[in-house]
């Protein structure tokens, strides 16, 4: 049973950072591709970004690629995604998700976590 | 970026019903279009990948097709579970996209 288990919710002033992660448990959690997803409120879904199984490589949306980072540690199961510079319009609830197998199920998102909401205000 | 345009953004339909949402691509995305549903405070699920491979577990009632840039998920007899926010996203090429999204209500 694949579980992605999420941080806590979070509350941020404007300009700030916030690092949320995600814990991996019941597959092989170095074999695949995370991402992160996130949900701005009554919105729909925003893709961010992604890493590989080895943690070595990063692929984000242009909008975000100034001002964040994922990554990994493969010794706990956990990914982590920071995200810098907050506005007001970063209030959002943020997923890590799995990336799916095989040639084509590869950059679908099979597993999700929870959600973890961010709250930028001042 | 791959741009994705769902339509409609929103419909009412009865139990039983069969429905389909399309969801349309800027550019020819090989086929590498997923499905997902989301329910309030939810995470979304995955229900469909390379347009037309079911994900396990889902019922059968569930069915995608297209070709090019014109794809479509079909739900064949709705049931009451059914009724949630549906999502194409492609995952064809970076930056993966998703659709704004199709709500479905019950009539």
């Amino acid at each position: 049973q694949v579980q992605l288990v999420q941080s806590g919710a979070e509350v941020k002033t404007p300009g700030a950072s916030v690092k949320v992660s995600c814990k991996a448990s019941g597959d092989t959690f170095n074999t695949y591709y995370m991402h992160w997803v996130r949900q701005a409120p009554g919105q729909g879904l925003e893709w961010m970004g992604i890493i590989t199984p080895s943690g070595y490589d990063t692929v984000y949306a242009q909008e975000f690629q100034a001002r964040v980072t994922v990554t990994r540690d493969t010794s706990t199961n956990t990914v982590y995604i920071e995200l810098s510079s907050l506005t007001s319009e970063d209030t959002a609830v943020y997923y890590c998700a799995r990336g799916g197998t095989g040639t084509a199920a590869a950059g679908s998102l099979d597993y999700w976590g929870q959600g973890t909401p961010v709250t930028v205000s001042s | 970026a791959i741009r994705l345009t769902q339509s409609p953004s929103s419909f009412s339909a009865s139990p039983g019903d069969r429905v389909t949402i399309t969801c349309r691509a800027s550019h020819g995305i090989n086929n590498y279009l997923a499905w997902y549903q989301q329910k309030p405070e939810k995470a979304p699920k995955l229900l469909i990948y390379a347009t037309s491979t079911l994900q396990s577990g889902v019922p059968s009632r569930f069915s995608g097709s297209g070709s090019g840039t014109d794809f479509t998920l079909t739900i064949s007899y709705l049931q009451s579970e059914d009724f949630a926010t549906y999502y194409c996203q492609q995952h064809f090429s970076y930056p993966y996209t998703f659709g704004q999204g199709t709500k479905l209500e019950i009539k």
